[in-house]
Protein backbone atom coordinates (compact mmCIF):
# COMPACT_ATOMS: atom_id res chain seq x y z
CA UNK A 1 0.00 0.00 0.00
CA UNK A 2 0.91 3.65 -0.04
CA UNK A 3 3.39 4.84 2.55
CA UNK A 4 4.71 8.09 4.00
CA UNK A 5 7.98 8.12 5.94
CA UNK A 6 9.59 10.66 8.23
CA UNK A 7 12.57 10.68 10.54
CA UNK A 8 11.53 10.36 14.18
CA UNK A 9 13.50 13.12 15.91
CA UNK A 10 15.06 16.50 15.20
CA UNK A 11 16.77 18.80 17.66
CA UNK A 12 17.72 22.41 16.86
CA UNK A 13 18.81 25.52 18.74
CA UNK A 14 16.46 28.46 19.16
CA UNK A 15 16.88 30.91 16.30
CA UNK A 16 18.20 28.30 13.87
CA UNK A 17 16.24 26.91 10.93
CA UNK A 18 14.59 23.50 11.17
CA UNK A 19 14.09 21.23 8.19
CA UNK A 20 11.70 18.30 8.53
CA UNK A 21 11.71 15.78 5.71
CA UNK A 22 9.11 13.40 4.37
CA UNK A 23 9.08 10.85 1.57
CA UNK A 24 5.99 9.33 0.05
CA UNK A 25 5.31 6.56 -2.42
CA UNK A 26 1.99 7.52 -4.00
CA UNK A 27 2.53 8.90 -7.49
CA UNK A 28 -1.08 10.10 -7.71
CA UNK A 29 -0.91 12.41 -4.68
CA UNK A 30 -2.83 15.60 -5.32
CA UNK A 31 -2.21 17.59 -2.17
CA UNK A 32 0.41 17.21 0.54
CA UNK A 33 -0.11 18.56 4.02
CA UNK A 34 1.86 19.47 7.10
CA UNK A 35 0.32 19.24 10.55
CA UNK A 36 1.62 20.14 14.01
CA UNK A 37 0.64 18.36 17.22
CA UNK A 38 1.34 19.84 20.62
CA UNK A 39 1.09 17.75 23.80
CA UNK A 40 -2.46 16.83 24.74
CA UNK A 41 -3.96 18.30 21.58
CA UNK A 42 -5.14 17.21 18.18
CA UNK A 43 -3.35 17.91 14.92
CA UNK A 44 -3.30 21.49 13.70
CA UNK A 45 -3.08 22.20 9.96
CA UNK A 46 0.03 24.26 9.20
CA UNK A 47 0.10 24.44 5.42
CA UNK A 48 -0.39 22.41 2.27
CA UNK A 49 0.96 22.31 -1.26
CA UNK A 50 -0.59 21.22 -4.51
CA UNK A 51 1.35 18.48 -6.26
CA UNK A 52 2.13 20.62 -9.34
CA UNK A 53 3.93 23.25 -7.24
CA UNK A 54 7.60 23.19 -6.26
CA UNK A 55 7.52 25.58 -3.36
CA UNK A 56 5.15 27.42 -1.08
CA UNK A 57 6.07 30.04 1.50
CA UNK A 58 3.88 31.09 4.40
CA UNK A 59 5.55 33.47 6.86
CA UNK A 60 8.24 31.42 8.66
CA UNK A 61 7.24 28.21 6.87
CA UNK A 62 8.60 27.08 3.51
CA UNK A 63 7.42 23.87 1.87
CA UNK A 64 9.54 22.31 -0.87
CA UNK A 65 8.25 19.52 -3.07
CA UNK A 66 10.38 17.34 -5.33
CA UNK A 67 7.79 15.33 -7.18
CA UNK A 68 10.34 13.31 -9.14
CA UNK A 69 11.92 11.99 -5.93
CA UNK A 70 8.62 12.04 -4.01
CA UNK A 71 10.25 14.16 -1.32
CA UNK A 72 8.58 16.86 0.74
CA UNK A 73 10.20 19.14 3.28
CA UNK A 74 9.07 21.76 5.78
CA UNK A 75 11.51 24.49 6.71
CA UNK A 76 10.81 26.59 9.80
CA UNK A 77 12.86 29.78 9.89
CA UNK A 78 13.98 31.32 13.20
CA UNK A 79 12.75 28.32 15.20
CA UNK A 80 11.28 29.18 18.60
CA UNK A 81 10.69 27.06 21.71
CA UNK A 82 6.96 27.22 20.92
CA UNK A 83 7.68 25.26 17.75
CA UNK A 84 8.56 22.20 19.82
CA UNK A 85 5.96 19.62 18.80
CA UNK A 86 5.39 16.59 16.59
CA UNK A 87 5.10 17.37 12.88
CA UNK A 88 3.21 15.10 10.51
CA UNK A 89 3.17 15.11 6.75
CA UNK A 90 0.20 13.60 4.93
CA UNK A 91 -0.88 13.05 1.37
CA UNK A 92 -4.15 12.27 -0.31
CA UNK A 93 -4.50 10.17 -3.41
CA UNK A 94 -6.57 11.17 -6.40
CA UNK A 95 -10.00 9.62 -6.14
CA UNK A 96 -9.65 7.91 -2.76
CA UNK A 97 -10.34 10.71 -0.28
CA UNK A 98 -8.04 8.78 2.05
CA UNK A 99 -5.22 10.57 3.84
CA UNK A 100 -1.96 8.75 4.51
CA UNK A 101 0.00 10.15 7.46
CA UNK A 102 3.67 9.82 8.19
CA UNK A 103 4.99 8.59 11.51
CA UNK A 104 5.60 12.12 12.76
CA UNK A 105 8.85 13.95 13.55
CA UNK A 106 9.35 15.15 17.11
CA UNK A 107 11.02 18.56 16.98
CA UNK A 108 12.83 19.70 20.12
CA UNK A 109 14.00 23.31 20.26
CA UNK A 110 16.83 24.02 22.69
CA UNK A 111 16.99 27.44 24.32
CA UNK B 1 -16.56 29.19 13.19
CA UNK B 2 -16.52 26.54 15.92
CA UNK B 3 -13.91 23.83 15.55
CA UNK B 4 -14.29 20.08 15.76
CA UNK B 5 -15.65 19.03 19.13
CA UNK B 6 -15.04 15.63 20.66
CA UNK B 7 -16.71 14.32 23.80
CA UNK B 8 -15.86 13.13 26.31
CA UNK B 9 -12.30 14.35 26.71
CA UNK B 10 -11.28 11.48 28.98
CA UNK B 11 -12.71 8.02 29.58
CA UNK B 12 -11.71 5.15 31.83
CA UNK B 13 -13.27 1.79 31.07
CA UNK B 14 -12.76 -1.80 32.13
CA UNK B 15 -11.76 -4.66 29.83
CA UNK B 16 -14.81 -6.22 28.20
CA UNK B 17 -16.96 -3.08 28.37
CA UNK B 18 -18.00 -1.03 25.39
CA UNK B 19 -17.61 2.68 24.74
CA UNK B 20 -19.09 5.33 22.46
CA UNK B 21 -17.20 8.45 21.45
CA UNK B 22 -18.81 11.47 19.85
CA UNK B 23 -17.62 13.99 17.29
CA UNK B 24 -19.26 17.20 16.07
CA UNK B 25 -17.65 18.46 12.85
CA UNK B 26 -17.15 22.00 11.64
CA UNK B 27 -20.37 23.40 10.22
CA UNK B 28 -20.63 22.61 6.51
CA UNK B 29 -18.20 19.70 6.63
CA UNK B 30 -19.68 16.46 5.34
CA UNK B 31 -16.76 14.13 5.96
CA UNK B 32 -15.71 12.79 9.36
CA UNK B 33 -12.67 10.58 9.86
CA UNK B 34 -11.50 8.73 12.96
CA UNK B 35 -7.93 7.95 13.95
CA UNK B 36 -6.33 6.01 16.78
CA UNK B 37 -3.06 7.39 18.12
CA UNK B 38 -0.72 5.38 20.35
CA UNK B 39 2.96 5.91 21.17
CA UNK B 40 3.91 2.60 19.58
CA UNK B 41 1.76 2.59 16.43
CA UNK B 42 1.51 6.28 15.65
CA UNK B 43 -1.57 7.58 13.87
CA UNK B 44 -3.77 4.77 12.55
CA UNK B 45 -6.78 5.38 10.31
CA UNK B 46 -10.02 3.78 11.49
CA UNK B 47 -12.70 4.90 9.03
CA UNK B 48 -14.20 7.83 7.19
CA UNK B 49 -17.84 8.75 6.73
CA UNK B 50 -19.23 11.04 4.08
CA UNK B 51 -22.92 11.94 3.92
CA UNK B 52 -23.82 9.13 6.33
CA UNK B 53 -21.99 6.44 4.32
CA UNK B 54 -18.72 4.79 5.22
CA UNK B 55 -16.41 5.74 2.33
CA UNK B 56 -13.05 4.45 3.60
CA UNK B 57 -12.02 1.89 6.16
CA UNK B 58 -8.73 1.06 7.88
CA UNK B 59 -7.50 -2.29 9.12
CA UNK B 60 -9.19 -2.56 12.48
CA UNK B 61 -11.26 -5.48 13.80
CA UNK B 62 -15.05 -5.43 13.68
CA UNK B 63 -15.17 -4.38 17.35
CA UNK B 64 -14.56 -0.87 16.04
CA UNK B 65 -17.58 0.63 14.33
CA UNK B 66 -18.92 4.04 13.53
CA UNK B 67 -21.80 5.93 12.10
CA UNK B 68 -22.67 9.37 10.87
CA UNK B 69 -25.94 11.19 11.31
CA UNK B 70 -27.79 13.45 8.88
CA UNK B 71 -26.33 16.54 10.60
CA UNK B 72 -22.81 15.11 9.94
CA UNK B 73 -22.16 14.40 13.61
CA UNK B 74 -20.43 11.07 14.08
CA UNK B 75 -20.05 8.44 16.75
CA UNK B 76 -17.49 5.71 17.14
CA UNK B 77 -18.14 2.58 19.15
CA UNK B 78 -15.68 0.04 20.49
CA UNK B 79 -17.13 -3.17 21.91
CA UNK B 80 -15.45 -5.75 24.15
CA UNK B 81 -12.64 -3.41 25.10
CA UNK B 82 -9.09 -4.73 25.34
CA UNK B 83 -6.11 -3.23 27.15
CA UNK B 84 -4.54 -2.47 23.78
CA UNK B 85 -7.43 -0.16 22.90
CA UNK B 86 -6.03 2.43 25.31
CA UNK B 87 -5.21 5.36 23.06
CA UNK B 88 -6.03 8.88 22.00
CA UNK B 89 -8.91 8.77 19.53
CA UNK B 90 -8.96 11.68 17.14
CA UNK B 91 -11.79 12.83 14.98
CA UNK B 92 -11.26 15.06 11.95
CA UNK B 93 -13.72 16.74 9.64
CA UNK B 94 -13.35 18.09 6.12
CA UNK B 95 -15.42 19.16 3.14
CA UNK B 96 -14.81 15.69 1.77
CA UNK B 97 -13.91 16.87 -1.71
CA UNK B 98 -10.59 16.54 -3.52
CA UNK B 99 -9.48 20.08 -3.97
CA UNK B 100 -8.27 20.98 -1.38
CA UNK B 101 -9.99 19.58 1.61
CA UNK B 102 -7.66 19.53 4.58
CA UNK B 103 -8.61 17.64 7.71
CA UNK B 104 -9.46 19.68 10.79
CA UNK B 105 -8.90 17.76 14.00
CA UNK B 106 -10.54 17.83 17.39
CA UNK B 107 -8.50 17.56 20.58
CA UNK B 108 -9.33 13.90 20.96
CA UNK B 109 -10.77 11.53 23.52
CA UNK B 110 -8.21 9.86 25.76
CA UNK B 111 -9.44 6.31 26.45
CA UNK B 112 -7.84 4.23 29.19
CA UNK B 113 -8.80 0.57 29.49
CA UNK B 114 -7.96 -1.12 32.80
Amino acid sequence: GEDVEQSLFLSVREGDSSVINCTYTDSSSTYLYWYKQEPGAGLQLLTYIFSNMDMKQDQRLTVLLNKKDKHLSLRIADTQTGDSAIYFCADISLGTYKYIFGTGTRLKVLA
Amino acid sequence: KAGVTQTPRYLIKTRGQQVTLSCSPISGHRSVSWYQQTPGQGLQFLFEYFSETQRNKGNFPGRFSGRQFSNSRSEMNVSTLELGDSALYLCASSLGTQSPSPLHFGNGTRLTVT
